[in-house]
C-alpha cells in the first residue's frame, strides 16, 4: 500500500519551454501533495504544498508563477514548470500523505534536464 | 527554527559490520521523526518512524531508531548491513498531520565486501 507514482521519470526540454510532471498516489486519497526539489548530492527541499481543491502553498524563495502547481484530485496533483531555464534542471519528488496521516509517502522522482 | 543535523555525509563499512547513522534535531513541538532511504535515482522509501511511545522502533530491513529527547537525537542502527544497504539516508522531522518536513543532509552509505 501507499504508493504514490511520477511521470514521466526523465525529460528533456530546450530552455523556454514548459514542462508538466505529474504525480499520483495510486492506492489511496491524498489529501495533501508535496513537490520537492533535490540537487545533485544535496537534500530535499520543500517547494509547496498542495491541498486537494485549493491553491497550493510555497515556500519562500519560491516563484509560484514559475512553478505552477494543480491539485485537482484525490490522486492527482501536477507541477508544470514554465519557461525552463538550464538552472531549472533538478530532480523533483512528490510527496502524499492521506487524511489526518502523518506519514509522507514519495515518488521515484523526476529528472529534469533543460538544454 | 527547525532544523536536522545528519553530521556524518559519508559512512562505509564492512558487509556484516554493524551500522549507526547519527541524526540530531531541532524542533519547537513534539517531533515527529522519519529515517528515509534513496537508492541512486530512485525516490525515497520509508524505513521507519517515531511519533510517540516506546522510544526504539523497528523499521523495514532490519533497521531501528532510537528516539532520545534529551539529546535530541534519533540515530538509526543496523546489526549487520548488507551490500544492498549502500544509499543515502535521510533523517527528517515535521509535525503532527504530515506537515511539511524538514530534511537533513544525508549520509551516504558504502559498503565494502
Amino acid at each position: 500500500g501507499a504508493v504514490v507514482s511520477q511521470h514521466p521519470s526523465w525529460v528533456i526540454c530546450k530552455s523556454g519551454t514548459s514542462v508538466k510532471i505529474e504525480c499520483r498516489s495510486l492506492d489511496f486519497q491524498a489529501t495533501t501533495m508535496f513537490w520537492y526539489r533535490q540537487f545533485p548530492k544535496q537534500s530535499l527541499m520543500l517547494m509547496a504544498t498542495s491541498n486537494e481543491g485549493s491553491k497550493a502553498t510555497y515556500e519562500q524563495g519560491v516563484e509560484k508563477d514559475k512553478f505552477l502547481i494543480n491539485h485537482a484530485s484525490l490522486t492527482l496533483s501536477t507541477l508544470t514548470v514554465t519557461s525552463a531555464h538550464p538552472e531549472d534542471s533538478s530532480f523533483y519528488i512528490c510527496s502524499a500523505s492521506a487524511g489526518n496521516a502523518d506519514t509522507q509517502y514519495f515518488g521515484p522522482g523526476t529528472r529534469l534536464t533543460v538544454l | 527554527a527547525q532544523s536536522v543535523t545528519q553530521p556524518d555525509i559519508h559512512i562505509t563499512v564492512s558487509e556484516g559490520a554493524s551500522l549507526e547513522l547519527r541524526c540530531n534535531y531541532s524542533y519547537g513541538a513534539t517531533p515527529y521523526l522519519f529515517w528515509y532511504v534513496q537508492s541512486p535515482g530512485q525516490g525515497l522509501q520509508l524505513l521507519l518512524k517515531y511519533f510517540s511511545g516506546d522510544t526504539l522502533v523497528q523499521g523495514i530491513k532490519g533497521f531501528e531508531a532510537e528516539f532520545k529527547r534529551s539529546q535530541s537525537s534519533f540515530n538509526l542502527r543496523k546489526p549487520s548491513v548488507h551490500w544492498s544497504d549502500a544509499a543515502e539516508y535521510f533523517c527528517a522531522v515535521g509535525g503532527k498531520g504530515a506537515q511539511k518536513l524538514v530534511f537533513g543532509q544525508g549520509t551516504r552509505l558504502t559498503i565494502n565486501p
